[in-house]
């Protein structure tokens, strides 16, 4: 029953540095999203990946790639981190990119850039 | 475009109060969904309800209300004899346009619910 994985669960890095976050889900969804949660803000879709093979962006893609392994990976990629991307990352699955469906969450990756 | 407003920032009660959480929302969309999450103090999201833009009932499932609105454009969340387990972060969300789920979440509602 392990759903939505994400690793690590915690990070320190500094200015500059590459990152890689990882989501794996063990449920066979077709659709997987990365999100970042701020303070005030909720949380904001930074990229999303309808199916295998397609990735597009979100609201808030600046500084971020992204990687659709296969059906069950979906890892987000930090360049050169900047203090502006201390945040929470959450990475969720669907069933299929269709509007009624819900999404399951990871327990999320709490960032920090110094 | 797509908005989710929850004007309410943080709200305290006490054990067994009953509380009404916020959520209004903006879309020109025809079609849509609204979503409620929860994320306790461990960190995790989960989901709570789903409702489309075509069933205006309003539901209830144990302590746990909702009712939907067209007409205002609400979707608010009621809490009934509320529990020190129900402290949390809320979150309203939703999706419409395309068919991508992809959600447009409110700013979330701290609900404290003291002993």
């Amino acid at each position: 029953n392990a759903g939505v994985t994400q690793t690590p669960k915690f990070q320190v890095l500094k200015t500059g540095q590459s990152m890689t976050l990882q989501c794996a889900q063990d449920m066979n969804h077709n659709s997987m999203y990365w999100y970042r949660q701020d303070p005030g803000m909720g949380l904001r879709l930074i990229y999303y990946s309808a199916s295998e093979g397609t990735t597009d962006k979100g609201e808030v893609p600046n500084g971020y790639n992204v990687s659709r392994l296969n059906k069950r990976e979906f890892s987000l990629r930090l360049e050169s981190a900047a203090p502006s991307q201390t945040s929470v990352y959450f990475c969720a699955s669907s069933e299929i990119g269709s509007s009624n469906q819900p999404q399951h969450f990871g327990d999320g990756t709490r960032l920090s850039i110094l | 475009a797509q908005k989710v407003t929850q004007a309410q920032t943080e709200i305290s009660v006490v054990e067994k109060e009953d509380v009404t959480l916020d959520c209004v929302y903006e879309t020109r969309d025809t079609t849509y969904y609204l979503f409620w999450y929860k994320q306790p103090p461990s960190g995790e999201l989960v989901f709570l309800i789903r409702r489309n833009s075509f069933d205006e009932q309003n539901e209830i499932s144990g302590r746990y209300s909702w009712n939907f609105q067209k007409s205002t454009s609400s979707f608010n969340f009621t809490i009934t004899a509320s529990q020190v387990v129900d402290s949390a972060v809320y979150f309203c969300a939703l999706t419409g346009s395309g068919n991508t789920g992809k959600l447009i979440f409110g700013q979330g509602t701290t609900l404290q619910v003291k002993p």
